[in-house]
């Protein structure tokens, strides 16, 4: 099986930087995604991470780090629309690549 | 538009009464997968199917049902609902189960079984 954690809430100020962090564990690392989702909406992709070292894509970068079951999301510059739930997803390859997510991020991002 | 539609966006219904709520994507997916998401527990698959006809279990499958008897329809089948089933559902679907593939989302169903 796998476990995922991240934290549950955080708030941060605009035009900040802030660093969502999530740590797993998993039998058949086969990959990582970062989701964001607004209340109430479908999720939607940011992110793929399936080795070691950073990812930028814009205001939003990822990193993972595979020996240490860890992997965070950085958004930079933060504008009032970032705030948003963000869902860290792994997928187990000794499981049939199933994803299992985690519980998510809620991040508010304040004036 | 690319996309994953789901039917009906809201419901109140009543313990008993059976209920679907459909799932149909225009891309080829191959993949589709079903979901409910509670406070504090984050996307739990309910059931997932890699082509057609060929469905599994996921984590939390019991008092649901699935069928995939065409590539572009998924539906989620309730035959005897009951007020722990209230929740938020989406559908996903992405071109496989593969390395890199992103799940394209449905706009989600919310569920209220009184």
């Amino acid at each position: 099986g796998q476990n995922i954690d991240q934290p549950t809430e955080m708030t941060a100020t605009e035009g900040a930087i802030v660093q969502i962090n999530c740590t797993y564990q998993t039998s058949g690392f086969n990959g990582l995604f970062w989701y964001q989702q607004h209340a109430g909406e479908a999720p939607t992709f940011l992110s793929y991470n399936v080795l070691d070292g950073l990812e930028e894509k814009g205001r939003f970068s990822s990193f993972l780090s595979r020996s240490k079951g860890y992997s965070y999301l950085l958004l930079k510059e933060l504008q009032m629309k970032d705030s948003a739930s963000y869902l860290c997803a792994v997928r187990d390859g000794a499981a049939g690549n199933k994803l299992t997510f985690g519980g998510g991020t809620r991040v508010l991002v304040k004036p | 538009e690319a996309q994953v539609t789901q039917n009906p966006r809201y419901l109140i219904t009543v313990t008993g009464k059976k209920l679907t709520v459909t799932c149909s994507q225009n891309m080829n997916h191959e993949y589709m997968s079903w979901y409910r998401q509670d406070p504090g527990l984050g996307l739990r698959q309910i059931y997932y199917s890699m082509n057609v006809e060929v469905t599994d279990k996921g984590d939390v499958p019991e008092g649901y049902k699935v069928s995939r008897k065409e590539k572009r329809n998924f539906p989620l089948i309730l035959e005897s609902p009951s007020p722990n089933q209230t929740s938020l559902y989406f559908c996903a679907s992405s071109p496989d189960r593969g390395l890199g593939q992103p799940q394209h989302f449905g706009d989600g169903t919310r569920l209220s079984i009184l």
